[in-house]
């Protein structure tokens, strides 16, 4: 069945260093990988998203990129903040379903 | 922009009861998913409902059901509850026939289930 999975698990940065997150996914028919971040008590909230038919995408601080042959998909976050602590999901959406399959997460610890 | 509303926010329940709740989508949204998020884990999708109709259903049982109203707002019932059961109920909406995908979460409601 459609699986992502997501490591590592926790990550643990000084703050203004970098943090990556890596996701695989298992259906090749996936075509929108969002990544969400959901902070203590919260609903999860969308920081980034990516397409099938585009390699990389940058917003400010925060990029995403796609290796569909590989199946991978990857976040990163640059010169990361106490306020980036959170934790991050990443997400596939199998071929036009509006259905999300969910990594298991990542907890993103930033000390100052 | 109104965003996802869910109540209630938090309640609890002993096994074998039955449980309602409720979800008011994004404004302008005509599309309402529920997603299960136990303690540590990833939201599991649970279903989707689009005009008012389960439009997709994840891997759980029936006694999870739902209804999506002519507002777009939906109710998320679970019948005779289990301990399992226990866990955030996310809400989410979108616009169906969109192209960005995204989905809108509300902050969720957390079952306890003793």
């Amino acid at each position: 069945g459609e699986n992502v999975e997501q490591h590592p698990s926790t990550l643990s940065v000084q703050e203004g260093d970098s943090a990556v997150i890596k996701c695989t996914y298992s259906d090749s028919a996936s075509n929108y990988f969002p990544w969400y971040k959901q902070e203590l008590g919260k609903g999860p909230q969308l920081i980034i998203d990516i397409r099938s038919n585009v390699g990389e995408k940058k917003d400010q601080r925060i990029a995403v990129t796609l290796n569909k042959t590989a199946k991978h998909f990857s976040l990163h976050i640059t010169e990361t903040q106490p306020e980036d602590s959170a934790v991050y999901f990443c997400a596939a959406e199998p071929y036009n379903t509006d259905k999300l399959i969910f990594g298991t997460g990542t907890r993103l610890q930033v000390f100052p | 922009e109104t965003g996802v509303t869910q109540s209630p926010t938090h309640l609890i329940k002993t096994r074998g009861q039955q449980v309602t709740l409720r979800c008011s989508s994004q404004s302008g949204h005509n599309t309402v998913s529920w997603y299960q998020q136990a303690l540590g884990q990833g939201p599991q999708f649970i279903f989707q409902y689009y005009r008012e109709e389960e439009n997709g259903r994840g891997n759980f049982p029936p006694r999870f059901s739902g209804l999506q109203f002519p507002n777009y707002s939906s109710e998320l019932n679970v019948n005779a509850l289990e301990l399992d059961d226990s866990a955030l109920y996310l809400c989410a909406s979108s616009v169906r026939d969109r192209v960005t995908g995204e989905l809108f979460f509300g902050e969720g409601s957390r079952l306890t289930v003793l």
